[in-house]
């Protein structure tokens, strides 16, 4: 089924590990974001990226890193978990980044993860 | 700053019609409304889009007034399933000259029997 798809759905870290949280989308969006949510609280924008080879930073982009080699691909890298970033991980895609055309976000099934 | 501004929490009663209103006065010229709901454990889905009057779709009506500094979804004949966390969103233009999309507190919605 198309969508945005994220993997895993459910990780543990010991601090200081680092690791990789894929999210793929078969919707040939332009746009792609990545968003933490921590329990009871509202979405922080990561780093979001507008295209193939082109990213920026959100609200709260210390800790993670991003690239965008294909369209259809937009992983997040932990460099250094630490129990701070203990959070679900949401990754959403839009059909444009022109302002005109803008029809909204689909998210994925977000990854649960756990710094110990 | 495109920031968004919303009551942290509603109650109503199923069968109600429920209006939650976001203002978000520095929004761009050119920028669309976007409203989503998101349910515990989920991530959020779109509800409706706009950008100007009056639209409308099988699940919402969204208002926004002329000077489009704020906007107001309209949820009718609410049912307990409703029950969820209620978010508009307005792009943000960062010096790069892109949009970024940060998402506001949010309104909890409770339906009630």
């Amino acid at each position: 089924n198309a969508g945005v798809t994220q993997t895993p759905k459910f990780q543990v870290l010991k601090t200081g590990q680092s690791m990789t949280l894929q999210c793929a989308q078969d919707m040939n969006h332009e746009y792609m974001s990545w968003y933490r949510q921590d329990p009871g609280m509202g979405l922080r924008l990561i780093h979001y990226s507008v295209g193939a080879g082109i990213t920026d930073q959100g609200e709260v982009p210390n800790g993670y890193n991003v690239s965008r080699s294909t369209t259809e691909d937009f992983p997040l890298r932990l460099l250094s978990a630490a129990p701070s970033q203990t959070s679900v991980y949401f990754c959403a895609s839009s059909s444009s980044i022109n302002r005109d055309r803008d029809y909204g976000y689909t998210f994925g099934s977000g990854t649960r993860l756990t710094v110990v | 700053l495109a920031k968004t501004t919303q009551p942290i929490s509603m109650d109503s009663y199923e069968g109600q019609e429920v209006n939650i209103t976001c203002s978000h006065n520095n929004i761009a010229t050119n920028d669309y409304i976007t409203w989503y709901q998101q349910f515990p454990s989920q991530g959020p889905r779109f509800i409706i889009q706009g950008y100007k009057t009056k639209v409308t779709n099988e699940v919402a009506s969204l208002f926004i007034p002329a000077d489009r500094k704020s906007s107001t979804l309209s949820l009718p004949r609410v049912s307990l399933s409703d029950t969820a966390v209620y978010y508009c969103l307005v792009g943000d233009p960062a010096v790069s000259g892109t949009y970024k999309y940060i998402f506001g507190t949010g309104t909890r919605l409770k339906v009630l029997a």
